[in-house]
């Protein structure tokens, strides 16, 4: 089964704390894509990142950064020095090779307090 | 990238009524993708619509409640028929981006209210 688990439902921080979003995936394919994406209350959903399956480098964009390990099927993302513009519920995405379906987590709500 | 625009943006709807969403993209795609996003909840695949071609739809999903056409590669409509409570949600089209097929690019989204 292809699957994407989101665990955290609901995460409060105040503003300048550090904050980890967990993403762990199940998926029998040996060639895949994962993806994190920002919806703020505007609805409208934000590229964040992608990551293939071969690509195994942890990635630094200016305080996000993505923690991507395959030993553990988990695709973390992580914000440094959180903002309140950070609010916004992330999803994390997988898909599967040979498709141009994706798989979506059920999304972590961040809200960072002023 | 891929630029995306819906029309409308957001709209309150009496029950049984219909309201067909626009999506236009600014260059040309083999696909696009229907998704609704229920409050609170995430993205579900309602369709694949292909230009010249029927939808694919998902299970759950049916040709008469969200009927879609795809006149030509930059632009499709979803429709949602005989509305209800239980529709109201965000609709949203996705399409793949160009040049790195594997991106993707999504509208900004109907938000439908059905009272």
């Amino acid at each position: 089964a292809q699957k994407v688990t989101q665990a955290q439902t609901e995460i409060s921080v105040v503003e300048k704390e550090d904050v980890t979003l967990d993403c762990v995936y199940e998926t029998r394919d040996t060639t895949y894509y994962l993806f994190w994406y920002k919806q703020p209350p505007s609805g409208e959903l934000v590229f964040l990142i992608r990551r293939n399956s071969f690509d195994e480098q942890n990635e630094i964009s200016g305080r996000y950064s993505w923690n991507f390990q395959k030993s553990t099927s988990s695709f973390n993302f992580t914000i440094t020095a959180s903002q309140v513009v950070d609010s916004a519920v992330y999803f994390c995405a997988l898909k599967p090779s040979g498709t141009y379906k994706y798989i979506f987590g059920t999304g972590t709500r961040l809200k960072v307090l002023a | 990238s891929a630029v995306i625009s819906q029309k409308p943006s957001r709209d309150i709807c009496q029950r049984g009524t219909s309201l067909t969403i626009q999506c236009q993209v600014d260059s040309q795609v083999t696909m696009m993708f229907w998704y609704r996003q229920q409050p609170g909840q995430s993205l579900t695949l309602i369709a694949t619509a292909n230009q010249g071609s029927e939808a694919t739809y998902e299970s759950g999903f049916v040709i008469d409640k969200f009927p879609i056409s795809r006149p030509n590669l930059t632009f499709s409509t979803l429709t949602v028929s005989n509305m209800s409570p239980e529709d109201s949600s965000i609709y949203l089209c996705r399409t793949p981006g160009q040049g790195f097929p594997y991106e993707q690019y999504f509208g900004p989204g109907t938000r439908l209210t059905v009272t």
